[in-house]
């Protein structure tokens, strides 16, 4: 069955300090892959998305993520945070034969020190 | 203009009560969604549809009852609510089955009390 793992709960960077968020999943394919953010009392927002070609995917506010499938993985990079980056990360994996339904991690939750 | 509304934002009820979340997105998608979000932020689908065609139908009970009037429109009722019920309902919308992406409203706070 496919699956999303984010291993890390919660994660803590200073403000200007470099971010990486872990996804891992499994599918026999390469899935449509998408990282989304939750503002606290918002729904989600996309990030960014890779579906084929360049392995290094920009998305918005600064965010890049690099599919890695010897890997597996799906991680999302900032090179530097700011305090309103913090919220609440979903990675989310979309199969790409059937029923097009979204499996997401359990999410991985960012504070950021001033 | 926002994209995908939902109403009511926030939903108290006591056990028993009959409730209905309504969705609306005004960006000519023609697949719309609801999603659960427990308290431990896991976010699980339970319905889709496509031009007003159910087209997911996980497994929920059978107390909630999805209805599309429309393509724009997406609701969701539920009956003889139950503590376990209470949770963050998210409506989503997308081209297309999801591969670009979806746009999520900004979810209802239901508390079965």
């Amino acid at each position: 069955a496919q699956s999303v793992t984010q291993p890390d709960i919660h994660i803590t960077v200073s403000e200007g300090a470099s971010l990486e968020l872990r996804c891992n999943y499994s599918y026999g394919a390469t899935p449509y892959l998408f990282w989304y953010v939750q503002s606290p009392g918002q729904g989600l927002q996309l990030l960014l998305k890779y579906f084929s070609g360049d392995t290094l995917v920009q998305g918005i506010k600064g965010f890049e993520a690099e599919f890695k499938r010897s890997q597996s993985s799906f991680n999302l990079r900032k090179p530097s945070v700011h305090w309103s980056d913090a919220a609440e990360y979903f990675c989310a994996v979309v199969p790409t034969s059937g029923t097009y339904k979204y499996i997401f991690g359990t999410g991985t939750r960012l504070k950021v020190l001033a | 203009d926002t994209a995908v509304s939902q109403t009511p934002k926030y939903l108290v009820t006591q056990m028993g009560n009959d409730k209905s979340i309504k969705c609306e997105q005004n960006l000519g998608h023609d697949t719309m969604y609801w999603y659960k979000q427990d308290s431990k932020k896991f976010l699980k689908i339970m319905f889709s549809y496509n031009n007003k065609e159910l087209i997911i139908n996980e497994t929920v009970p059978n107390r909630f009852s999805p209805k599309s009037p429309d393509k724009a429109h997406l609701n969701l009722h539920i009956n003889s609510l139950e503590l376990g019920d209470s949770a963050v309902y998210f409506c989503a919308s997308s081209s297309g089955q999801g591969d670009y992406g979806y746009t999520f409203g900004s979810g209802t706070r239901l508390t079965v009390v």
